[in-house]
């Protein structure tokens, strides 16, 4: 399975947006690029995913590179309850049983 | 709907016993996974299942694990016997197959102590 890096740890000031970055240089074509996030003591909870084109849903957007081989979550106003862990996850598309390789993600600390 | 729902908890037990860890997947969804996370390996994917089937067990760390899913709202991770590195939190996640979709779903997790 491709593999994705991320910073292990990054900071932000409440109501700032936060730019979550990912590379995944080996990517495949037909490769889809969830994100995920892990708050305190809970379980990981899907945030978005796309193939090619940029995506926004309520929680966030993501901007994808023209070549692919780069990825970034943004959180358009971040709020104290957005520290989490975040997972940059690359789900093959013949993979038809969903099953997602969580790598070590980004911690996402918010200050006040 | 409930979301998924995992018992115990929390589990607390003496190494050698045998741990019944469950899980009740959203009601419609067909494929389940079982995760186990500690702080030096992560999240790590032990098996899964489509349709009540396990697909993918590479992940069960040997015999001692064992996973069940009986029908499509109950699944079992059995651990016999148990070892102290078998502690860990125990997360099941559940989800629906759509094209492109495959959102999961995660349990709060069983967090499980063996002394």
């Amino acid at each position: 399975d491709a593999k994705t890096t991320q910073p292990n740890s990054m900071e932000s000031n409440e109501e700032e947006p936060v730019h979550l970055p990912c590379n995944h240089s080996t990517i495949s074509g037909t490769d889809y690029i969830h994100w995920y996030r892990q708050l305190p003591s809970q379980g990981p909870e899907y945030v978005i995913h796309g193939l090619t084109s940029n995506v926004n849903n309520r929680m966030a957007s993501l901007a994808i590179a023209e070549d692919r081989k780069s990825s970034t979550l943004i959180l358009h106003r971040a709020t104290l309850r957005d520290a989490a862990v975040y997972y940059c996850i690359l789900r093959p598309n013949y993979n038809q049983g969903g099953k997602l390789i969580f790598g070590q993600g980004t911690e996402l600390s918010v200050k006040p | 709907d409930a979301g998924v729902i995992q018992s115990p908890r929390h589990e607390v037990t003496e190494m050698g016993q045998e741990v019944t860890l469950r899980c009740k997947p959203i009601s419609g969804h067909n494929s389940l996974f079982w995760y186990r996370q500690t702080m030096m390996r992560g999240l790590e994917l032990l098996i899964y299942f489509n349709n009540n089937v396990p697909i993918d067990d590479s992940g069960m760390p040997e015999d001692r694990f064992s996973a069940k899913m009986p029908n499509a709202s109950f699944s079992t991770l059995k651990i016999q016997p148990s070892e102290p590195r078998d502690s860990a939190v125990y997360f099941c996640a559940s989800s629906q197959r759509l094209a492109g979709a495959y959102e999961q779903y995660f349990g709060p997790g069983t967090r499980l102590t063996v002394t």
